[in-house]
């Protein structure tokens, strides 16, 4: 299993509709969760941290986890042509004595108007 | 202005050349990373480093070597015994590298073409 599995998409959407992203992790991925859009050709930029169960809110994201069934999602409402990009939801690995995140290739997501 | 700068944009590399990525952060950060992304791939940990002096080899360490004397500073030098090095370089830096938090912001890219 990999350690971050991330559907690559493309995840195709209406604007204003609801796009729904998933991760799931391995047993080595703990404590940390994080999302990433990242506009092609661009350096990935942080959109949100969720360290704990349940939902948590910003703006037009939510981002919801479940560390027991080792899954994390996003939740992007009245998408915006804007939100076309590639979201990475990288986790959070202890090894060696430090903590390290593993990334998936991401989800492409493309917001048609 | 805080934030990671990473010189050059853009950067081309004869066969056998070694070639240095700068990068440089005045978030106070302790920690940094270098980062390989390949077209429609994730990324890639090459090296990181959680205090001045001091860095660890990360997934994908061969063929490169890097270097911490600052705390703002980490180059990456990209040596000809790497084979393919043609991609999409990433810097990144963290308030801390252990503990539960370890968000991690990036700079701009350093995109490296072989000819």
């Amino acid at each position: 299993q990999k350690e971050v599995e991330q559907n690559s998409g493309p995840l195709s959407v209406p604007e204003g509709a609801i796009a729904s992203l998933n991760c799931t992790y391995s047993d080595r991925v703990s404590q940390s969760f994080f999302w990433y859009r990242q506009y092609s050709g661009k350096s990935p930029e942080l959109i949100m941290s969720i360290y704990s169960n349940g939902d948590k809110e910003d703006g037009r994201f939510t981002a919801q986890l479940n560390k027991a069934s080792q899954y994390v999602s996003l939740l992007i409402r009245d998408s915006q042509p804007s939100d076309s990009a590639t979201y990475l939801c990288p986790g959070n690995v202890f090894s060696g004595g430090y903590n390290k995140l593993i990334f998936g290739a991401g989800t492409r997501l493309a917001v048609h108007p | 202005d805080g934030g990671i700068t990473q010189s050059p944009k853009y950067l081309f590399r004869k066969e056998g050349q070694n070639v240095t990525l700068s990068c440089e952060q005045n978030l106070n950060h302790d920690a940094m990373y270098w980062y390989r992304q390949d077209p429609g791939q994730g990324l890639r940990l090459i090296y990181y480093s959680q205090i001045v002096n001091d860095f660890q080899k990360g997934d994908i360490a061969e063929g490169y070597s890097v270097s911490r004397e600052k705390k703002e500073s980490f180059p990456l030098t990209v040596t000809s015994a790497q084979k393919n090095p043609t991609a999409f370089y990433l810097c990144a830096s963290s308030q801390k590298g252990q503990g539960a938090s370890n968000e991690q912001f990036f700079g701009p890219g350093t995109r490296l073409t072989v000819l």
